[in-house]
């Protein structure tokens, strides 16, 4: 069966240190891999994918994410927080299912960035 | 412009009421999905539609029904409504590889 796991409810860091939320996937084949924020009140924002290719993804924002397929782990990277990355993040795989492709969620990391 | 949209945003009702959300989608895609995102923010699909055809259905209690009368629509309707549907339903539709999804919609069952 297809899974994400973001281990971490909560990631604190502090405005111009790097951070990284944590991803690992169980699927089975080549995973297609996501990321998305949500803010408050606010729906999901696409910030990068994993298809195929180079293993560091760069998506906007400033984010970027590290595939690593022998640890089966997607996490996301910025090298300098800002108090506006405040949000929750969202890993997320994709899924087959009767011809149809849908997204399997892992349970969201809270980032909190602070002054 | 508005990619995907949905209506309304807020939705307070009693217990039992029928109610429905729409969603439109603007951006020329065959499939198009409702996720619940429920209070513990934990996302899950409920539906998809590819070109107006259900094509997956995940346990969702039939109280709620889909119906797309074109593939920029997919409408969700729930029945009898529950405190547990207590809920913010994004709806989305999707390219080849990517999903877009709506602003959601906060239903709150008093």
């Amino acid at each position: 069966a297809q899974s994400v796991a973001q281990p971490e409810d909560q990631v604190n860091v502090a405005e111009g240190n790097p951070l990284t939320v944590k991803c690992t996937y169980s699927v089975s084949g080549n995973p297609y891999l996501f990321w998305y924020v949500q803010y408050p009140n606010r729906g999901l924002q696409f910030l990068l994918k994993y298809i195929t290719g180079d293993n560091l993804v760069k998506g906007s924002y400033g984010f970027e994410a590290e595939f690593n397929k022998s640890q089966t782990s997607f996490h996301l990277k910025k090298p300098s927080a800002l108090v506006s990355d405040s949000a929750l993040y969202f890993c997320a795989v994709r899924g087959v299912e009767g011809g149809s492709y849908k997204l399997i969620f892992g349970s969201g990391t809270r980032l909190l960035v602070r002054p | 412009d508005t990619a995907v949209s949905q209506t309304p945003k807020y939705l307070v009702t009693q217990m039992g009421n029928d109610k429905s959300i729409k969603c439109e989608q603007n951006l020329g895609h065959d499939t198009m999905y409702w996720y619940k995102q429920d209070s513990k923010k934990f996302l899950k699909i409920m539906f998809s539609y590819n070109n107006k055809e259900l094509i997956i259905n995940e346990t969702v209690p039939n109280r709620f029904s889909p119906k797309s009368p074109d593939k920029a629509h997919l409408n969700l309707h729930i029945n009898s409504l529950e405190l547990g549907d207590s809920a913010v339903y994004f709806c989305a539709s999707s390219s080849r590889h990517e999903q877009f999804f709506g602003p959601g919609t906060r239903l709150t069952v008093l």
